[in-house]
């Protein structure tokens, strides 16, 4: 069975600085895809970002950045700049096309 | 192009009602997907439905919840005799193919009395 974690409950960061949030993720299939979703406090999932697994180059949007390590099983979300409006829970989540698997997440509190 | 869209967005139940959970999927949107919050959780997958049929439910509990996507109109979560632990919010998601990107619809928050 697919499991993912997040290792960090809890992360803050200072307004204009860089956060990482960590994830690992564990899979026997070849072919999947890896996001990050954003749940603010409305409780809305709003997608972050997303990265195919068979390519090598790490998915960047705008602030946010991923570190793909394949064989490491390790996808990683970068958020540079960071702004008050970031402020949310963060959730890591695996999919095969069928259904996404989600971490825990982690809460993200941006200190002004 | 409007989103996803559920109803109603919250919804209040006693123990042994029916709950009733409606998702509209974005225009073009052919596959919808089903997922439970509970309190200071992650989303947990429930199942997965293309028109009129249903491609995966291993994570649909097997008894009292159902869902069905017909062929007109939206996808229903059809939840029976409802119990305090059925107590969560109810996410919905669509995706225009297999294997493209999921978008969730604001949730329906669920409470059983």
């Amino acid at each position: 069975a697919q499991t993912v974690t997040q290792s960090q409950p809890e992360m803050s960061v200072q307004e204009a600085e860089t956060v990482t949030l960590s994830c690992t993720y564990d899979t026997s299939e070849s072919d999947y895809y890896l996001f990050w979703y954003k749940q603010p406090p409305s409780r809305q999932m709003i997608l972050v970002i997303r990265q195919e697994a068979y390519k090598q180059q790490n998915a960047t949007e705008n602030r946010f950045s991923v570190n793909f390590q394949k064989a490491a099983k390790s996808f990683s979300l970068k958020i540079s700049d960071s702004q008050l409006g970031d402020a949310a829970m963060y959730f890591c989540a695996w999919g095969n096309g069928n259904k996404l698997v989600f971490g825990a997440g982690t809460i993200l509190r941006v200190k002004s | 192009n409007a989103g996803v869209m559920q109803n109603p967005r919250h919804l209040v139940r006693r123990r042994g009602q029916e709950a009733r959970l409606r998702c509209s999927p974005m225009k073009g949107h052919s596959h919808v997907y089903w997922y439970r919050q509970l309190p200071e959780e992650g989303l947990k997958f429930m199942v997965y439905l293309q028109k009129e049929n249903i491609i995966d439910e291993s994570g649909m509990p097997k008894e009292r919840f159902s869902a069905e996507f017909p062929k007109e109109g939206p996808s229903i979560l059809r939840i029976q005799q409802v119990v305090r632990g059925d107590s969560a919010a109810y996410f919905c998601a669509s995706s225009p193919d297999i294997q493209e990107t999921q978008y969730f619809g604001p949730g329906t928050r669920l409470l059983v009395l």
